[in-house]
């Protein structure tokens, strides 16, 4: 079945790198995506990879595929206060929809 | 802000009644998706409809019901409210049916008392 997991909770300090990991399970999933959750707000699409690459760098986010062992990281350098939030690995869908399979989120909070 | 817009922004009502939530998406985009964020079962998929028509459905309980409108707005009803209905409702939409990019709106907070 569809399944993506993920930590609860990572607190970092400014400055440093943070990163964030997540396993799926679906291995037909076409893209990979994380999405960013503040506090009282929607989710904000950060990034997203396709199934057939390996790396995809945007600025300060770098994400990392492993297909073999369906895992996916979000990297984030130079992670900042305004990093805080919880981000969520998602997947999409094997079938046409392309509907996503969210995992539960990571807090990630960044200590001055 | 993603151009997806939602409204209201929070609704409060009582066990036993009927709302309706209602999302405009971005400028072009032809699906729209309805998710349910909730404490105890975490972000989850309802429907998807795209240019007018029902394409998927997924944890959708028979109370609820949506539909997209020739102005590409969607409404999700839901009805007979329980307490469980409480939760935070989001749209996304995207360009395509198989939408890889899915833009989210920043929600409809439901509570039920």
């Amino acid at each position: 079945g569809e399944d993506v997991e993920q930590s609860l909770f990572l607190s970092v300090r400014e400055g440093d790198s943070s990163v964030i990991n997540c396993t799926y399970t679906d291995s037909s999933s076409t893209y990979l995506y994380w999405y960013k959750q503040e506090p009282g707000a929607g989710l904000q699409l950060l990034t997203y990879i396709f199934s057939n690459m390996d790396m995809k760098q945007d600025q300060r986010l770098t994400v990392l595929l492993n297909k073999k062992d369906k895992h996916l990281s979000l990297r984030i350098a130079d992670t900042q206060t305004g990093d805080s939030a919880i981000y969520f690995c998602a997947e999409s869908s094997g079938d046409s929809s392309y509907k996503l399979i969210f995992g539960s989120g990571t807090r990630l909070l960044v200590r001055p | 802000d993603s151009g997806v817009t939602q409204t209201p922004k929070h609704l409060i009502t009582a066990t036993g009644q009927r709302v309706t939530l209602r999302c405009s998406p971005r400028s072009g985009d032809l699906s729209v998706y309805w998710y349910q964020q909730s404490l105890d079962q975490g972000l989850q998929f309802l429907i998807q409809y795209y240019n007018g028509e029902e394409r998927a459905k997924g944890n959708i309980l028979e109370r609820f019901s949506a539909q997209q409108f020739p102005d590409l707005h969607s409404e999700l009803n839901l009805s007979s409210l329980e307490l469980g209905d409480s939760a935070l409702y989001f749209c996304a939409s995207s360009v395509r049916l198989q939408g890889n990019e899915q833009f989210f709106g920043p929600g409809t907070r439901l509570t039920v008392l």
